[in-house]
């Protein structure tokens, strides 16, 4: 069966310092993979979509990057935080098809 | 592309009792519409889904109905418990783009009062 990891869980991080989140899948081959935000109390702000090694797509422009370096690996990352960078990360995987799975998410914390 | 509009926000009903909450879609090529429900400090979980070549599907307690007619789409959950209560959010793949072009409602507090 299909597995979706995320770490780390929880992250506080300050203003202006780097980001990386990762997102790795297991069980499937060729995945696509998506990066979403939630915000406190609202729905999912898809980030980022790749459908293979190398290819990212993004959705809303913003100082975060993503980047897929191995077929199941996906990593979110930022050179520098905003405050407004806070929220709960999802990451989800489908087979190509309709269905999207979602990982456990990263609650991060910028102070 | 998509829009979905989900109400309500929070929904409270009673244990046992049944709960509907309903999402209107504008794109009528979309085809795809997951349900998901997310716990507290968890990701969104798929509970139901249905493709509009159908237009009602049952799974337990839970059922989804769809009219394609009108562009919207509805969970039912009977025989409500403690346990159902989540953050439910429904979705709409449209038919226009990549991604697999999921888009998302805001989301419905359900509260199950014992």
């Amino acid at each position: 069966s299909q597995t979706i990891h995320q770490w780390p869980a929880t992250l506080v991080q300050p203003v202006g310092s780097p980001l990386s989140l990762e997102c790795t899948v297991e069980g499937t081959s060729n995945p696509n993979l998506y990066w979403y935000r939630q915000a406190a109390g609202r729905g999912l702000q898809l980030l980022f979509y790749s459908v293979g090694i190398g290819q990212i797509s993004s959705e809303v422009p913003q100082n975060l990057s993503a980047s897929r370096p191995q077929d199941r690996q996906f990593i979110l990352s930022s050179k520098k935080l905003l405050l407004s960078d806070s929220g709960f990360y999802l990451c989800a995987w489908s087979a190509g098809g309709e269905t999207q799975y979602f990982g456990p998410g990263t609650r991060l914390l910028v102070l | 592309g998509e829009n979905v509009e989900q109400h309500p926000s929070t929904l409270s009903v009673q244990e046992g009792d049944s709960a509907v909450i309903k999402c209107t879609y504008s794109d009528s090529a979309s085809n795809y519409f997951p349900w998901y429900k997310q716990e507290l400090g968890k990701g969104p979980q798929l509970i139901i889904d249905i493709r509009s070549n159908v237009g009602e599907k049952k799974d337990q307690r839970i059922a989804v109905t769809l009219n394609k007619t009108a562009k919207h789409f509805s969970l039912h959950i009977t025989e409500t418990q403690p346990e159902d209560s989540a953050v439910y959010f429904c979705a709409a793949r449209w038919g226009g783009g990549g991604a697999d072009g999921l888009t998302f409602g805001k989301g419905t507090h359900l509260i199950i009062q014992p």
